[in-house]
């Protein structure tokens, strides 16, 4: 089993929709979790920030941690064709490297 | 502003040459990271520093070096490029905390 499970899409949605995006992982020490957002030839950008578990929200993002359940989600409300990107999560335990999964490929048509 | 930048962007190299990726940050930090992203493989650790005259490897390590001799650099070497190592490579640095920030990317064709 992989330490972080992340399915690959491709994921295509219709302008407006509300996408969920989601990783499971097996390490229980993972404590820091992050989305990055990476635009075709482009390098990764950090979008979201968590520590721990909880929601935080930043304009249409959404970041979900469930450390019960080894769960993370990020939501994008009111899509845009701007966010088609792929989407990848990545998490820590604290110094160590992060563990990054294999990314989403999202696709939002207007 | 502070920036993390690599060079050369695009790169062909033939098999069995030498060739060296270059990585420059800004930001002071004493974290950095290469890693490699093939398509379905996502992104590979391959080495890593957390100072200077620190390095450790990473997921994929083998045929590459990387060494520390400066806050700034971690340049990337490929011994003996292989068709292999054809991929998109990115550099990415962090400070306290666990957040990385990546470079551009260097794209290298090995032939």
């Amino acid at each position: 089993q992989k330490e972080v499970e992340q399915d690959p899409g491709p994921l295509s949605v219709p302008e407006g929709a509300i996408v969920s995006l989601n990783c499971t992982y097996s390490n229980s020490a993972f404590q820091y979790f992050m989305w990055y957002r990476q635009y075709s030839r482009k390098g990764p950008e950090l979008l979201m920030y968590t520590y721990s578990s909880g929601n935080k929200e930043d304009g249409r993002f959404t970041a979900q941690v469930d450390k019960s359940s080894k769960y993370i989600s990020l939501f994008i409300r009111d899509s845009q064709p701007s966010d088609s990107a792929t989407y990848l999560c990545a998490m820590s335990a604290g110094n160590t490297p992060l563990v990054f999964g294999k990314g989403t490929r999202l696709s939002v048509i207007a | 502003d502070a920036e993390i930048t690599q060079s050369p962007r695009h790169k062909i190299t033939e098999t069995g040459r030498q060739v060296t990726l270059a990585c420059h940050q800004t930001w002071n930090h004493n974290n950095m990271f290469w890693y490699r992203q093939d398509l379905g493989h996502g992104l590979r650790l391959i080495h890593y520093s957390y100072g200077v005259q620190d390095t450790n490897k990473g997921e994929v390590s083998d045929g590459y070096s990387v060494s520390r001799s400066n806050t700034e650099d971690l340049p990337l070497t490929l011994e003996s490029a292989a068709s292999s190592q054809t991929s998109v490579y990115f550099c990415a640095s962090s400070g306290p905390g666990e957040t990385q920030y990546f470079g551009p990317g260097t794209r290298l064709t090995v032939l």
